[in-house]
């Protein structure tokens, strides 16, 4: 059965910083691309970066340039995202979801309970 | 980036009722779309990708339609575990991947 359990959201001040991280189990990690895919409270889904299996390729929506950066450790079985230059509107839920093949993040098969990032003086 | 519209953005249905939920992309997504269902406090699950294949687990009920820019995700027979929320999203055009607003699917 495939797991993912995501960690390190909290209250973070506008300008600050977080790591976030999801463990992953019950399939071969590095096989699959993952994303990071963000949703504000009582609004829709938003795709915010993705990573190949082999954690060479990073890709990222406009939102997350410059700021977040997607990493993964194949020997931990971990993905991370970490954020700088935080702000009010990056305020949400944050899920790690497990992409259908091993280059491209493409579609989502399975997703993580999600850790709420909040973002706020 | 291409932008998916869906309608309604909300449908009142009762159980045993055909339901009826709509996608249009801006621009032409091939058969590259996938639909996602999300019950409240839940991540979502993937229902439907590349248009019509059904993910592992997910009952006849659902099934998708559609090509270019006009998709279509249609629940047979309401059950009282489908009211929930509806999301599609496509992967042809990306980055970034881009998911509709959705639909959400009530008791009447």
């Amino acid at each position: 059965e495939v797991q993912l359990l995501e960690s390190g959201g909290g209250l973070v001040q506008p300008g600050g910083s977080l790591r976030l991280s999801c463990v992953a189990s019950g399939f071969t990690f590095s096989g699959y691309a993952m994303s990071w895919v963000r949703q504000a409270p009582g609004k829709g889904l938003e795709w915010v970066s993705g990573i190949s299996g082999s954690g060479t390729s990073t890709f990222d929506a406009d939102s997350a340039k410059g700021r977040f950066t997607i990493s993964r450790d194949n020997s931990k079985n971990t993905l991370y995202l970490q954020m700088d230059s935080l702000r009010v509107e990056d305020t949400a839920f944050y899920y790690c979801a497990k992409g259908a093949n091993r280059d491209h993040p493409y579609h989502f098969e399975d997703w993580g309970r999600g850790t709420l990032v909040t973002v706020s003086s | 980036e291409v932008v998916l519209t869906q309608s309604p953005a909300t449908l009142s249905l009762s159980p045993g009722e055909r339901a009826t939920l709509s996608c249009r992309a801006s621009r032409s997504v091939h058969s590259f779309l996938a639909w996602y269902q999300q019950k409240p406090g839940q991540a979502p699950r993937l229902l439907i990708y590349d248009v019509s294949n059904r993910a592992t687990g997910i009952p006849a009920r659902f099934s998708g339609s559609g090509s270019g820019t006009d998709f279509t995700l249609t629940i047979s027979s309401l059950e009282p575990e489908d009211f929930a929320v509806y999301y599609c999203q496509q992967r042809y055009s990306w980055p970034p991947l881009t998911f509709g607003g959705g639909t959400k699917v009530e008791l009447k």
